[in-house]
């Protein structure tokens, strides 16, 4: 299995501007995490789905991020509209079981100016 | 509130050089604690799941173990290759299994 993949590696985008992040989990797995990562506030759970459904959202920072999960193979994580203060490495990442450890992706480096 | 707290932040070493890095936990009960190694510009990478206090894992040169308030990871004779951010997570029993994560400890192991 190729991993976690997720697209794009690198996003730069305008302030205001609508902004979606891709996430295809390893074959099997039926948890998917969203995390954010920043060097102030280290690695946070944005979403947790199970089974394509969103368990836990309370890490979504506002109304500005939403996240769906169509399919057990394919998980996006929008922000509209996005800011400055949005700008980190966003993770994709899943398991084979919600207590099991999680794979993660390579991350989508995204900067608002 | 679970919170994981990891020390030191930062740690350079020498190659050959062994040493600890800590992770300390405060969970209403440990379902498992993980460790992962960040390699700048990727996502983390699984090494151990920790279950029970006194177990103990190994993968070459690392080796974690578990007590009921902290894990450590041991690091015999690093490499330089060891160079990376190694994140601690904890999950806690009960509830919806979503791990909490430490800031995670930067090692450099200078050649």
């Amino acid at each position: 299995d190729a991993g976690v993949i997720q697209s794009p590696r690198h996003e730069v985008t305008e302030m205001g501007q609508e902004v979606t992040l891709r996430c295809k989990p390893i074959s099997g797995h039926n948890s998917l995490f969203w995390y954010r990562q920043t060097m102030m506030r280290g690695l946070e759970l944005l979403i947790y789905f199970n089974n394509n459904v969103p368990i836990d959202d309370s890490g979504m920072p506002e109304d500005r991020f939403s996240a769906k999960m169509p399919n057990a193979s394919f998980s996006t994580l929008k922000i509209q509209p996005s800011e400055p203060r949005d700008s980190a490495v966003y993770f994709c990442a899943s398991s084979s079981k919600a207590d099991t450890e999680a794979f993660f992706g390579q991350g989508t480096r995204l900067t608002v100016v | 509130e679970d919170q994981v707290t990891q020390s030191p932040e930062a740690l350079r070493l020498q190659e050959g050089e062994s040493s600890s890095l800590n992770c300390s936990y405060t969970v209403s009960g440990l379902r498992g604690l993980f460790w992962y190694r960040q390699d700048p510009g990727k996502g983390p990478e699984f090494l151990f799941t920790l279950y029970s206090a006194g177990e103990e894992k190994e993968k070459e040169r690392l080796k974690a173990t578990l007590t009921k308030k902290e894990s450590f990871l041991h690091i015999t004779a690093p490499k330089p290759e060891d160079s990376a951010t190694y994140l601690c997570a904890v999950q806690a029993s009960g509830g919806s299994y979503i791990p909490t994560f430490g800031r995670g400890t930067s090692l450099i192991v200078h050649p």
